[in-house]
Order: C-alpha cells, then sequence, then structure tokens
C-alpha cells in the first residue's frame, strides 16, 4: 500500500530563516506529487506540483521553492521566511497513470514564523 | 476569490439520522468533485468523489450527489456513526496537464454525531 510521510510536524521559526520541509511517498513510482498550504481561515491553495524528477511547476507567485531531487521526495524551501508564511503546508500524491483525480495528502506540518 | 464555498462552518446531527454537507461551486470548468475527511493534526483523507458526467455516487453508507446546473453538491451519510465527527473538505478538480490536478478546497464543514 501507499504511505506519504512528512516532516517535521511542527516548525517554529523565525522571520528571516531558512526552510526546507520534506516530503516522500512509499509504494508507488513516478507519482505527481503537489505541495498545499492552508492559511488560516482559508481553504488549500496549490504552491508548487511535479509531474517527475526535476519537473516543477509554480501556482502562485511566492517566497518558496520546491525541489525535486528523487522520484518520490518533494522538498519544500525558502531562503527567508516571511510571517504570512506561516500555516498548515500539506503534501499530496496522485497516480501519473493517465489522469487521476483523488489526490492522497500527508499528515503536514504546522509552520508559525515569529 | 473561493472558488468553491462550504457555507456551513458547523453541523450536529443524532447518531442514527442522516447528516448532509453542503458545498457551491463557481467554475464550470470543474470535472470532478471530491470530499475529504480531516481529524485534528493530520492531513486530509479521501472519502469519495464524483465526476462531472454523473449527478450520484454511493459508498456504503456515503452518497455523493451533483447539481451541475445549480453547481451544488452534497454528501449524505445516513446513518450517521459518532465515529464521523470530524472536518468534512468539499474539492472540485481542474487539470493543469496530462495526469496532474488542482483540487480548490472550500473551508470545510465540523460534523459533529451526537451518541
Amino acid at each position: 500500500s501507499q504511505t506519504i510521510h512528512q516532516w517535521p510536524a511542527t516548525l517554529v521559526q523565525p522571520v528571516g530563516s531558512p526552510l526546507s520541509l520534506e516530503c516522500t511517498v512509499e509504494g508507488t513510482s513516478n507519482p505527481n506529487l503537489y505541495w498545499y498550504r492552508q492559511a488560516a481561515g482559508r481553504g488549500l491553495q496549490l504552491l508548487f506540483y511535479s509531474v517527475g524528477i526535476g519537473q516543477i511547476s509554480s501556482e502562485v507567485p511566492q517566497n518558496l521553492s520546491a525541489s525535486r531531487p528523487q522520484d518520490r521526495q518533494f522538498i519544500l524551501s525558502s531562503k527567508k521566511l516571511l510571517l504570512s508564511d506561516s500555516g498548515f503546508y500539506l503534501c499530496a500524491w496522485s497516480g501519473a497513470s493517465g489522469i487521476s483525480y483523488e489526490q492522497y495528502f500527508g499528515p503536514g506540518t504546522r509552520l508559525t514564523v515569529t | 476569490d473561493q472558488q468553491v464555498k462550504q457555507n456551513s462552518p458547523s453541523l450536529s446531527v443524532q447518531e442514527g439520522r442522516i447528516s448532509i454537507l453542503n458545498c457551491d461551486y463557481t467554475n464550470s470548468m470543474f470535472d470532478y468533485f471530491l470530499w475529504y475527511k480531516k481529524y485534528p493534526a493530520e492531513g486530509p483523507t479521501f472519502l469519495i468523489s464524483i465526476s462531472s458526467i454523473k449527478d450520484k455516487n454511493e459508498d456504503g453508507r456515503f452518497t455523493v450527489f451533483l447539481n451541475k446546473s445549480a453547481k451544488h453538491l452534497s454528501l449524505h451519510i445516513v446513518p450517521s456513526q459518532p465515529g464521523d465527527s470530524a472536518v468534512y473538505f468539499c474539492a472540485a478538480s481542474a487539470l493543469l496537464q496530462t495526469g496532474a490536478n488542482n483540487l480548490f478546497f472550500g473551508t470545510g464543514t465540523r460534523l459533529t454525531v451526537i451518541p
């Protein structure tokens, strides 16, 4: 069966510090990978997605970047955090064979920028 | 601009009765709709989905109805159980490129099933 891992679960970082959140998927090959963020009082918003190693697409302009160094690894980064980067970050995967609508989410990371 | 809306932030239902959660969307290009269930400190768990070419999909106690003309969908849970207590999110899918899609989420409805 497929599983998705995210770490850390919670993170408190000062403004201006760097960020690295990691997501890994097990039990599937060549998944589509996604990063979403939920800001306070709002729905989930897609930040980045990837259909293959080294292929990253961004949906919203922001202070963050993403990378996919391996097939089942997806990393969200920032060089200097802003207060507005606070939120709940979720990684998700979907199957790459044909069109797969269902996305499966990891446990999430609660980021607080102080 | 919220393209998917869940106007009821909370819903309380007696155990054994029907729970009806509602969702409205604005973009007619959405081609697939999903419901997720979320517990505190966890990611959303996929529950049930429906294609835009259908008007009903049933899976056990869960049924999703889609009214395309009204841009409205609903999730029915019958009978409701205390273990169903969670936050339920409606999501609408828009294709990005072959195989990848963007899910637009509502803000959720907290369901409480009273024993």
